[in-house]
């Protein structure tokens, strides 16, 4: 069964460009999860999705960064304009249950894309 | 605030010798917890987790946690290390239906 695979591995862009990173969660699992990791601090969360719907979104940064999750499969994290600050690895994972469930609780992780901006 | 610490950034430790990864998360995160385990080039990959019932947790690769809730900590530990543990692991607190995380230990396990 194929992992959580995320697109581009690395990615290096200027400053005020536009940077679109891709995940694909493991088949049939309905939660997904977007992190973010600078330089060597805490993963982040940023979102949350619920098949096609954004079920906690409380940690995206600013308004320019743009989740979507179409039909509810592969989620896509748009940065538009990219900043020095988006710098990082940002992880995508995904579960079948939610981490408060007691039958489950865990994620699965992607290898994560490195964004580095210039 | 929601929060889990993890006061040691990096843990150097010779081989066969027991290590202690320490962790300690906010009385307002809830008391499903979990630690992650990053080998270089990889994603994060679940070692352990508790979510109830006894105090110590066994996970994969000889690795166990102890729930201490009086002190609020999760500490790692493993009775002897192999070269092959050299990584980054990731105390995490489950809340709000999503993942807590601290910043990391890097474990180097040395010949």
């Amino acid at each position: 069964e194929a992992g959580v695979t995320q697109f581009p591995s690395h990615s290096v862009i200027e400053k005020g460009q536009t940077v679109t990173l891709r995940c694909d969660p493991i088949s049939g699992h309905d939660n997904l999860y977007w992190y973010r990791r600078v330089m060597g601090k805490e993963i982040k969360f940023l979102l949350h999705f619920v098949k096609e719907s954004k079920q906690d979104e409380s940690g995206m940064p600013n308004n320019r960064f743009l989740a979507e999750r179409t039909g509810g499969t592969y989620s896509t994290l748009k940065v538009q304009p990219a900043e020095l600050e988006d710098s990082g690895v940002y992880f995508c994972a995904s579960s079948q249950m939610d981490v408060l469930d007691r039958a489950a609780g865990e994620l699965f992780f992607g290898e994560g894309s490195r964004l580095t901006v210039l | 605030a929601q929060s889990v610490t993890q006061l040691d950034s990096q843990v150097p430790v010779f081989e066969e010798a027991p290590v202690e990864l320490r962790c300690n998360y906010s009385s307002s995160v809830s008391v499903y917890l979990f630690w992650y385990v990053q080998y270089p080039n990889q994603g994060l990959q679940l070692l352990l987790k508790y979510l109830s019932g006894s105090t110590l947790v066994k996970g994969i690769n000889g690795f166990e946690a102890e729930f201490n809730k009086s002190q609020t900590s999760f500490h790692l530990r493993k009775p002897s290390v192999h070269i092959s543990d050299t990584a980054e692991y990731f105390c995490a607190a489950a809340s709000s239906y999503k993942l807590i995380f601290g910043s990391g230990t890097r474990l180097l396990v040395r010949p």
